[in-house]
């Protein structure tokens, strides 16, 4: 299963609303996972299920869709935001993931 | 929470062989996977495949499979990323983690370097 991300760059403000996509290249149900990565370090899960938040996330982070069309949106852009996301699918083996959405300070 | 502490920053040369390591800190709880990411560098990230502490059961992605050999020590709970002749396109970092109940991974080691060099 191939997920597509889109944008691959962001630039964007502290305090903007932002939203990254991922597309499944077929139906997965609810079975996306959303990640954040920063430099040098390990993901971090951020989301599960598609819309569900991972214990101790900040509720900026939101998730939804369904199928072949998800989102991650981050409401209120904070400093610590800025970041590589990834979605990842866990509908079938291998869990793919997206090619990454690099999130950039404007 | 399982706590995975990955084994040290490693130097080859083309050619050579490699055992990569993951042990988990269990409380005595073995019956979950262990999985392996690739990220080389400035990539994004890669599944290689899985592994099961209890039974070592072992699941690969086919862009893997003939090029690593999964495989883990229940006695130790320790999970292993091996190589049996390395290249330089093998240099990356490698994270082991260990997937909630819902599949994701939610706890992640601290990543091996891997580099290949001559």
């Amino acid at each position: 299963i191939q997920l597509t991300q889109s944008p691959s760059f962001l630039s964007a403000s502290v305090g903007d609303r932002v939203t990254i996509t991922c597309r499944a290249s077929q139906g997965i149900s609810s079975y996306l996972a959303w990640y954040q990565q920063k430099p040098l370090r390990a993901p971090k899960l951020l989301i599960y299920a598609a819309s569900t938040l991972q214990s101790g996330v900040s509720s900026r982070f939101s998730g939804s869709g369904s199928g072949t069309e998800f989102a991650l949106t981050i409401s209120s852009l904070q400093p610590e935001d800025f970041a590589t996301y990834y979605c990842q699918q866990v509908y079938s083996y291998p869990y793919s993931f997206g090619q990454g959405t690099k999130l950039e300070i404007k | 929470e399982v706590r995975l502490v990955q084994s040290g920053a490693e130097l080859k040369k083309p050619g050579e062989s490699l055992k990569i390591s993951c042990q988990a800190s269990t409380n005595g709880l073995i019956s979950y996977w262990i999985g392996w990411v690739r990220q080389m560098p400035g990539k994004g990230l890669e599944w290689m495949g899985m592994v099961h502490l209890g039974d070592s059961d072992i699941r690969y992605s086919p862009s893997f499979e003939g090029l690593v050999v999964i495989s883990a020590d229940r006695s130790v709970s320790t999970a292993y990323l091996q190589w049996r002749s390395l290249r330089a396109s093998d240099s990356a970092m490698y994270y082991c983690a260990r997937p909630s109940p819902y599949g994701p991974f939610e706890s992640w080691g601290q990543g091996t370097l891997v580099t290949v060099s001559s």
